[in-house]
């Protein structure tokens, strides 16, 4: 959708290496959440920031961590990247947290 | 934790046949959302429903939350091979932080034209 863009849209890269992730909206809007999501696991939350500096944990939060400097950028970092991360990473956006969500068109991250 | 279970997990019928997907929690929802992905896609929101016992229509989609707030179906009436995709539900719940969504994993529908 227009207003959130991911990068990149394809990665590979080998095990140990640090990996970031960037979601960038043009919405203004306040809430922005990772997700990853996996055949027979549907969507998973890692990482979710309810305003700038302001994030907590998802369920799947593990070897992730986050940071949200400006309002319109949530970089999600892999500190050292393992096979078990290979996924399709979705950040989503939305006004407040009970609206419907608005999904970028996510990252293939695949770990060597 | 909180979970939204979703039946089935597959449903493939022919062109012209309806389609339901049903979700379930254990516990009482704040709301539920329902997105649609197409394959390769990302999930796009569809609609959300609040209300207890609220229906909902889009075209040929019906939209129902439970009574209870505990389960929602999504209907499709005479499926198109447009509708082909993977329909996810999400719920919120009352109380803590209302910030997330919990997905229920999903129903991958195929269509045979």
């Amino acid at each position: 959708d227009a207003g959130i863009t991911q990068s990149p849209r394809h990665k590979v890269t080998e095990t140990g290496t640090p990996v970031t992730l960037r979601c960038h909206q043009t919405e203004n809007h306040r809430y922005m959440y990772w997700y990853r999501q996996d055949p027979g696991h549907g969507l998973r939350l890692i990482h979710y920031s309810y305003g700038v500096k302001d994030t907590d944990k998802g369920e799947v939060s593990d070897g992730y961590s986050v940071s949200r400097s400006k309002t319109e950028d949530f970089l999600l970092t892999l500190e050292s990247a393992t096979s078990s991360q290979t996924s399709v990473y979705f950040c989503a956006i939305s006004p407040e947290s009970n609206y419907g969500y608005t999904f970028g068109s996510g990252t293939r991250l695949t770990v060597v | 934790g909180q979970q939204v279970m979703q039946i089935p997990q597959y449903q493939h019928v022919q062109e012209g046949e309806d389609f339901t997907t049903y979700c379930n929690s254990s516990t009482t929802l704040s709301n539920i959302q329902w997105y649609k992905q197409r394959p390769g896609g990302h999930p796009v929101f569809l609609i959300q429903l609040v209300k207890s016992g609220e229906v909902k229509k889009q075209k040929r989609l019906t939209f129902q939350f439970g009574e209870a707030k505990k389960n929602s179906s999504l209907h499709i009436t005479a499926t198109q091979t447009t509708d082909v995709g993977t329909y996810f539900c999400a719920g919120q719940y009352s109380g803590g932080s209302n910030y997330k969504l919990t997905f229920g994993k999903g129903t991958l529908l195929t269509v045979n034209p």
